[in-house]
């Protein structure tokens, strides 16, 4: 199985400031990677696809990159509404999510 | 609009067998792929399984294998999930989700419901 490896697990930050979120594949992945948002007691919403295609609706704030086994989400610019955990998924083979990134505000 | 709302979970005991529901609506169900994700309390996503849209190709996840299976009703725009020896690791709130309309894989998913939660207790 492929294993997923997000870092940090948590991160505290001003409103405004730039974050970056890494995911590690334990193999080469190619592009198929995506990012979930998920508030507590909520379902996940679909962020970014195939690394860095931007789902429909979601703010220009957020952004993906990377290919192979490094990925990242960028937040340009934290707003409040953005407190929540982070996941990676990786749809190559199989299925396998990151342990998350849990992200709030100072 | 898409709508997915799951049923069917439950206090059970070790052992005891469940099946959940899917019900979507708003869209064409036969076009897409369905597939379940788990979330046990306080931790991260799982993914359990997926059945294409012809009902007939299914995938499970490792630890899913021999004691889930997954199925769909077309008719009634319905999924399913059938667990049987359930274990106290099972416990989780299970999602279904939705292939992502883009068709590019069926691991990936735009729309998700609520989640019903399961829970393995003597």
């Amino acid at each position: 199985d492929i294993q997923m490896t997000q870092s940090p697990s948590t991160l505290s930050e001003f409103v405004g400031d730039r974050v970056t979120i890494t995911c590690r594949a334990s193999q080469s992945i190619s592009s198929w990677l995506a990012w979930y948002q998920q508030k507590p007691g909520k379902a996940p919403k679909l962020l970014i696809y195939k690394a860095s295609t931007l789902e429909g609706g979601v703010p220009s704030r957020f952004s993906g990159s990377g290919s192979g086994t490094e990925f990242t989400l960028t937040i340009s610019s934290l707003q409040p509404d953005d407190s929540a955990t982070y996941y990676c998924q990786q749809y190559d083979s199989s299925s396998t999510f990151g342990g998350g990134t849990k992200v709030e505000i100072k | 609009e898409v709508q997915l709302l799951e049923s069917g979970g439950g206090l059970v005991l070790p052992g005891g067998s469940l099946r959940l529901s899917c019900a979507a609506s708003g869209f064409s169900f036969s076009s897409h792929a369905m597939g379940w994700v788990r979330q046990a309390p306080g931790r991260g996503l799982e993914w359990v399984s997926v059945v294409y849209g012809d009902g007939i190709t299914t995938y499970y996840a490792n630890s899913a294998k021999g004691r889930f299976t997954i199925s769909r009703d077309n008719s009634i725009n319905t999924l399913y999930l059938q667990i049987h020896g359930l274990r106290a690791d099972d416990t989780a709130v299970y999602f279904c989700a939705r292939q992502h309309a883009s068709g590019s894989s069926a691991l990936l998913y735009d729309y998700w419901g609520q989640g019903t939660l399961i829970t393995v207790s003597s």
